[in-house]
């Protein structure tokens, strides 16, 4: 079963970028997947922002601002959410998901501060 | 508008077997493609994958928990139940369900969730 790694906690100011990071484990390269990112505030069910496989294959749920974008780092065998212009209410928990042989696979999931 | 809505006891003794129930509006699962699947969530920790059910009547289950777990459907009623057996402490969580949709392999959107609590 592949595990996907993600920091606990991150955090930047308003108006900065965020970088999160979800990280496969070696058994399993990134290039073959596509990386699903939630965002989930207190209280609330996870929400669909976006998926990542390429730069040409790509997409965001309906409704997510472009702040939000993917990508990867394949050196690192890393997906990537990059959430640009941080706004305060983008203070929340974001988890990254991959659908392996043997299913659906959660990330531990990053508690995201905007200071 | 496309809902989700769990539903089922909140409160299992270990060893029972607990029944969920999501009942679902703005969409068919008769469609090609689409699916519904249930997600949990303990306190405090990471969301985990247990189960999806398409509209052709495929189902995935997580390897953890294949053992323990049922996912049926009732078309007419839209409905999809998960049925899990021997019921622990540990599976206390919040349970969430969430349509697949035809098109892409996420879940969105997800039901508000239901905490269920195992104690004796």
């Amino acid at each position: 079963q592949p595990v996907l790694t993600q920091p606990p906690s991150s955090s930047a100011s308003p108006g900065e970028s965020a970088r999160l990071t979800c990280t496969l484990s070696s058994d399993i390269n990134i290039g073959g997947y596509n990386i699903y990112w939630y965002q989930q505030k207190p209280g609330s069910p996870p929400k669909y922002l976006l998926y990542y496989y390429s730069d040409s294959d790509q997409g965001r749920g309906s409704g997510v601002p472009s702040r939000f974008s993917g990508s990867t780092d394949a050196s690192a065998n890393t997906g990537i959410l990059v959430i640009s212009g941080l706004q305060s209410e983008d203070e929340a928990d974001y988890h990254c998901m991959i659908w392996s042989n043997s299913g659906g696979v959660f990330g531990g999931g990053t508690k995201l501060t905007v200071l | 508008q496309i809902t989700l809505k769990e539903s089922g006891r909140t409160l299992v003794k270990p060893s029972q077997t607990l029944t969920l129930t999501c009942t679902f509006s703005g969409f068919s699962l008769t469609s090609s493609g689409m699916g519904v699947g249930w997600i949990r969530q303990p306190p405090g920790k990471a969301l985990e994958w247990l189960a999806l059910l398409y509209s052709d009547g495929d189902k995935r289950y997580s390897p953890s928990l294949k053992s323990r777990l049922t996912i049926t459907k009732d078309t007419s009623k839209n409905q999809v139940v998960l049925t899990m057996t021997n019921m622990n402490p540990v599976d206390t969580a919040t349970y969430y369900c969430a349509r697949r949709p035809r098109v892409g392999a996420h879940f969105d959107p997800w039901g508000q969730g239901t905490l269920v609590t195992v104690s004796s």
